[in-house]
């Protein structure tokens, strides 16, 4: 079936340090890859997605590849800032008549560190 | 922006309560979806709805009923509480597109 695998958590960096949260997936779809991430009392909201194959989405000074061959979306980050602190999710869909849904994985934790 | 809501923030009941977990968006979105959240698991989909009326089943329905009353409100309904279903609950809506927009999140306590 479908399904998300990403780094497990928690990661704990410096401030200013670099950043790379795995993700892969597993489908016979062609998805739309997603980043979402949760702040400390707050729910999930939009990093940001890309819906097609080899492109680049970025927001924040995140960004993260479609890489259809190796079936990963990397999270990566140049510098972490103490406000970068939170869980982020990668995830995939919609497609056919799962339309709507949205696989997640597991989420993982970043703590930065001033 | 969308506008999703939940309540009660914070439950607390004990084994066997009856349990409704409300939420409500105000963006005229046919989706809506309830999910858990539990460490080590991540966003679990327990159900979820493309209008009013309509249910589907989501990833871990059992023990959860569900009811879409309107386009705006969907319920989570616990009748028989088990200590496991323990956990942080999010509404969340959606276009049909593939942006889901949460709401703030429900703790639920079963003792």
């Amino acid at each position: 079936g479908d399904s998300v695998t990403q780094t497990e958590g928690p990661v704990t960096l410096s401030e200013g340090t670099s950043l790379t949260v795995n993700c892969s997936y597993e489908t016979k779809q062609y998805p739309t890859l997603f980043w979402y991430v949760q702040y400390p009392g707050e729910g999930p909201q939009l990093l940001f997605k890309v819906p097609k194959a080899n492109e680049k989405g970025s927001n924040r000074g995140f960004e993260a590849t479609y890489n259809k061959e190796a079936t990963s979306f990397h999270l990566q980050k140049a510098s972490v800032q103490e406000s970068d602190s939170a869980v982020y999710y990668c995830a995939l869909g919609p497609w056919g008549s799962a339309l709507g849904r949205l696989h997640f994985g597991a989420g993982t934790q970043l703590i930065v560190i001033p | 922006e969308a506008a999703v809501t939940q309540s009660p923030r914070n439950k607390v009941t004990v084994t066997g309560g009856n349990v409704t977990l409300s939420c409500r968006q105000t963006n005229s979105h046919n989706y809506m979806y309830w999910y858990r959240q539990d460490t080590g698991h991540g966003l679990r989909l327990i159900h979820y709805s493309y209008g009013a009326g309509n249910l589907q089943i989501g990833d871990v329905p059992d023990g959860y009923k569900a009811t879409r009353t309107t386009q705006e409100d969907f319920f989570l309904l616990l009748e028989l509480a088990s200590p496991s279903q323990t956990s942080l609950y999010f509404c969340a809506s959606s276009d049909g597109g593939d942006t889901q927009y949460f709401g703030p999140g429900t703790r639920l306590l079963v003792l």
